[in-house]
């Protein structure tokens, strides 16, 4: 079975800049999470979404950050326009089901950096 | 609020023992979840408590939970240089939907 798939591994851009990150959940699972981890911590939620419903985006920066999953299978985060501090790898991970027992499987991660 | 705390740093020799501790605030956490994450990859679920045990064990891996304390430990059997790593602890937030984790413990295996 393959694993959650996320592209590009690696970005640089100079900020200012917009940067779009894609995230392919393992194959049934209809919740899919971005993660931002910062160096030297761990990973903290950006967005949860259910099926093709973002269903906790509090802590998602709306003012550059968005996001999107259509058709409830792939998705997109964004940044426009990119700054310094948002250097950090994006982690995308999946689950089957909300539930107490729910297992959520990371992706590889895209490793963002601003200039 | 939920927070999780973890040593930052352990050292052990090849076929050692290694310990790695952590410990969380919300009594209300149902699971408690340890990660493995090599240089340049995604976390690896490497295995889970559930609130109502002690204990866990999975091959090499003993999972220790102190409820009363909430902490949470990792014994590795038997260390080998493939464990080096940086180990992540985590709880389920109160609502069920989302980890929240440690800072991580960097793993260093000298053979």
């Amino acid at each position: 079975e393959a694993g959650v798939v996320q592209s590009p591994r690696y970005k640089i851009i100079e900020k200012k800049q917009p940067v779009a990150f894609w995230c392919n959940p393992i194959s049934g699972h209809n919740t899919l999470y971005w993660y931002r981890q910062n160096l030297g911590q761990g990973p903290e939620l950006l967005i949860r979404y259910e099926n093709e419903e973002a269903v906790d985006d509090s802590q998602l920066p709306k003012d550059r950050f968005s996001a999107e999953r259509l058709k409830g299978v792939d998705s997109t985060l964004k940044i426009q326009p990119a700054e310094l501090g948002d250097s950090a790898v994006y982690l995308c991970a999946s689950s089957s089901r909300v539930t107490i027992t729910d297992t959520q499987y990371f992706g590889p991660g895209t490793r963002l950096t601003v200039l | 609020g939920e927070d999780v705390e973890q040593s930052l740093f352990l050292s052990v020799r090849e076929g050692d023992s290694s310990v790695i501790n952590c410990t969380y605030t919300d009594s209300s956490s149902t699971y408690l979840y340890w990660y493995k994450q090599e240089p340049g990859a995604g976390l690896q679920l490497l295995t889970y408590i559930f609130s109502n045990m002690d204990m866990k064990q999975d091959q090499r891996l003993t999972v220790l939970l102190n409820k009363k304390d909430k902490h949470l430990s990792l014994r590795i059997a038997d260390t080998q240089t493939g464990d080096s790593a940086i180990y992540f602890c985590a709880e389920l937030n109160q609502a069920g939907t989302a980890l929240i984790f440690g800072k991580g413990t960097t793993l260093s295996v000298s053979s």
